[in-house]
């Protein structure tokens, strides 16, 4: 268990829907990492928060965005969403800015896009 | 940028072999760490261990053994006497320090699937 906790872990929703992704930390840690895996992306960095603020943006999409809250967990949204958005995602987290420090991860929310 | 390459696409051993995952890496910043991660079929990502570019003494860690070397840029993961429960995918991971001003999030390659067959 890497402390770390996504809900839900399955979606399924359709073209053009919005759905929202739910990340808690570990407990202390204050960097949450989101990243994409999808068979032909790969592993994907999507945006990193530590401590509320947006710290690094990578390829995230104009539909997609991100926040984290005063108690530190972090939301995912996804809008108008597409097929090629069916992906793996996860969460991340890391103590303070994350320099050298592993990153642990959830066990991702599966989205299935019909 | 930052660039992470695992050749090596699929593996299949059979019991109690040794094998080893390569990776090489690509970067312009002359202070980063490097990360192996095994994702099981259930999944998940799981951390298995960090190098700083700084420290190139290779470690043991029970069946496991990593092998840094600057010098060609590689980062090799080593099983021995594989086991079936080592089937996953084995990510290697880049990432740079706060110094360098490039990115702090990991750069993964596209990982191995290793298969061990009994």
């Amino acid at each position: 268990d890497s402390g770390v906790t996504q809900t839900p872990k399955h979606l399924i929703t359709a073209t053009g829907q919005r759905v929202t992704l739910r990340c808690s930390p570990r407990s202390g840690d204050l960097s949450v990492y989101w990243y994409q895996q999808s068979l032909d992306q790969g592993l994907q960095f999507l945006i990193q928060y530590y401590n509320g603020e947006e710290r690094a943006k990578g390829n995230i999409l104009e539909r997609f965005s991100a926040q984290q809250f005063p108690d530190l967990h972090s939301e995912l949204n996804l809008s108008s969403l597409e097929l090629g958005d069916s992906a793996l995602y996860f969460c991340a987290s890391s103590p303070r800015g994350g320099e050298g420090q592993p990153q642990h991860f959830g066990d991702g929310t599966r989205l299935s896009i019909l | 940028a930052q660039k992470v390459t695992q050749a090596q696409t699929e593996i299949s051993v059979v019991e109690k072999e040794d094998v080893t995952l390569d990776c090489v890496y690509e970067t312009r910043d002359t202070t980063y760490y490097l990360f192996w991660y095994k994702q099981p079929p259930s999944g998940e990502l799981v951390f298995l261990i960090r190098r700083n570019s700084f420290d190139e003494q290779n470690e043991i860690s029970g069946r496991y053994s990593w092998n840094f070397q600057k010098s060609t840029s590689s980062f090799n993961f080593t099983i021995t006497a594989s086991q079936v429960v080592d089937s996953a995918v084995y990510f290697c991971a880049l990432s740079a320090a706060f110094s360098s001003g490039s990115a702090r999030q990991l750069t993964f390659g596209s990982g191995t699937q290793l298969t061990v067959l009994p």
